[in-house]
């Protein structure tokens, strides 16, 4: 199973861009980069999720290296709101249907 | 989208006892997950439960421990037997809806 790792913890500047990294080096060539976020022990939210190809939705843009080790995802205008613990998940498939695997996450702070 | 409902939403059990957490999605899925949190930590997946066969387990974790029922396409209910403190943790369920997992709100358990 591909595994991820990320930096503990991040701080950001309200109203810049959040540049949170991933890198998942022994990801498979049909396993998909996902991106969840959770607030205070919530459930945790879907962002974004990626193949091969840069992605971007509403909340956040993801973008994969050409050799898919490793993925950004990019809050372009961080509020206070998003201070969260931020999963980057390797969803692979198994069974007919998919796993997800979280990584350790990492805890982004906003400061104002 | 799929919303998913857990009770009991936290409970505090004495030691030695079972809790039987209940899992409703409002649509029919094919796979429900559960997970456990432990305090200050990511997610672990527990197992995933097909309806009308047995749930597959992860490394480290056993049925006997952690029975788990599928009775239908939108029930699951996870039992944590013969409790002892170091189950306190956060576990959540979570189903697959298109391309998105989709999450409980979580059962935060305490055992004393």
């Amino acid at each position: 199973d591909a595994k991820t790792t990320q930096p503990t913890s991040m701080d950001c500047a309200e109203g810049r861009a959040a540049n949170l990294p991933c890198n998942h080096s022994t990801i498979s060539g049909n396993e998909y980069v996902y991106w969840y976020r959770q607030i205070h022990s919530q459930g945790p939210q879907y962002i974004i999720h990626g193949l091969k190809n840069n992605e971007t939705n509403e909340m956040a843009s993801l973008i994969i290296t050409e050799d898919r080790k490793s993925s950004t995802l990019i809050l372009p205008h961080a509020t206070l709101r998003d201070t969260a613990v931020y999963y980057c998940i390797v969803r692979f498939p198994t069974s007919g249907t998919y796993k997800y695997i979280f990584g350790t996450g990492t805890r982004l702070k906003v400061l104002a | 989208s799929a919303v998913i409902s857990q009770k009991p939403s936290r409970d505090i059990c004495q030691r030695g006892t079972s809790l039987t957490i209940q899992c409703q999605v409002d649509s029919q899925v094919t796979m429900m997950f559960w997970y456990r949190q432990q305090p200050g930590q990511s997610l672990t997946l527990i197992a995933t439960a097909n309806q009308g066969s047995e749930a597959t387990y992860e490394s480290g974790f056993v049925i006997d421990k952690f029975p788990i029922s599928r009775p239908n396409l939108t029930f699951s209910t996870l039992t944590v037997s013969n409790m002892s403190p170091e189950d306190s943790s956060i576990y959540l369920c979570s189903s697959a809806w298109g391309t998105e997992a989709f999450f409980g709100q979580g059962t935060r358990l305490t055992v004393v």
